[in-house]
């Protein structure tokens, strides 16, 4: 398997505009997690996803911020409009959720920066 | 809800052992995990260790966990220039929640 997939691995944007961020999932994995790290606040989890439902999205910090899965193999994170405190690598990880462990396996993460 | 703490720096000599140490807080958490991060790369799991196990040894790393004190340590042996990473404990939400609870991660720093 490819492991987790990001893209684009660095994105350099202007304040104002719309940002997307895409993840492609290890197959057959139920779980996808999207992640923010920061020197100042470290791994934030933004929102994770459960058979393409989102469950929990209390960490995406306000409404410019939105993520979709339509389908199994695909995730989305979308800021609109970006700000410059927006920069940051953006993780995504994937995990199958047996009776044992959750592990998560993570993508190489996009590294945004907001000018 | 569960909290992970772990030291931010931690510098040792090539060649020494390195521990890292991280404590968490919820009882329940049944898998903790150690990741490691090189610069410009995701995080990458190294091992992990089930609640009711003590001690867990692959190769030059060895994992310790003292559940009584929720105190989770991770000794890498003859540290090499490569082990130099952003190493992050992580702990399961126990009682069937779903997801990682991750530290904040420990820089080690190898000194030649």
């Amino acid at each position: 398997d490819a492991g987790v997939i990001q893209s684009p691995r660095h994105e350099v944007t202007e304040m104002g505009q719309e940002v997307t961020l895409r993840c492609k999932p290890i197959s057959g994995h139920d779980y996808l997690f999207w992640y923010r790290q920061t020197m100042m606040r470290g791994l934030e989890l933004l929102i994770y996803f459960n058979n393409n439902v989102p469950i929990d999205d209390s960490g995406m910090p306000e409404d410019r911020f939105s993520a979709k899965m339509p389908n199994a193999s695909f995730s989305t994170l979308k800021i609109q409009p970006s700000e410059p405190r927006d920069s940051a690598v953006y993780f995504c990880a994937s995990s199958f959720r047996d009776s044992y462990t959750d592990t998560q396996y993570f993508g190489p993460g996009t590294r945004l920066t907001v000018l | 809800g569960e909290d992970v703490e772990q030291s931010l720096f931690l510098s040792v000599r090539e060649g020494d052992s390195s521990v890292i140490n991280c404590t968490y807080t919820d009882s329940s958490s049944t898998y903790l995990y150690w990741y490691k991060q090189e610069p410009g790369a995701g995080l990458q799991l190294l091992t992990y260790i089930f609640s009711n196990m003590d001690m867990k040894q692959d190769q030059r790393l060895t994992v310790l966990l003292n559940k009584k004190d929720k105190h989770l340590s991770l000794r890498i042996a003859d540290t090499q220039t490569g082990d130099s990473a952003i190493y992050f404990c992580a702990a399961d939400k126990g009682g069937g929640a779903d997801g990682l609870t991750f530290g904040k991660g420990t820089h080690l720093i190898i000194q030649p």
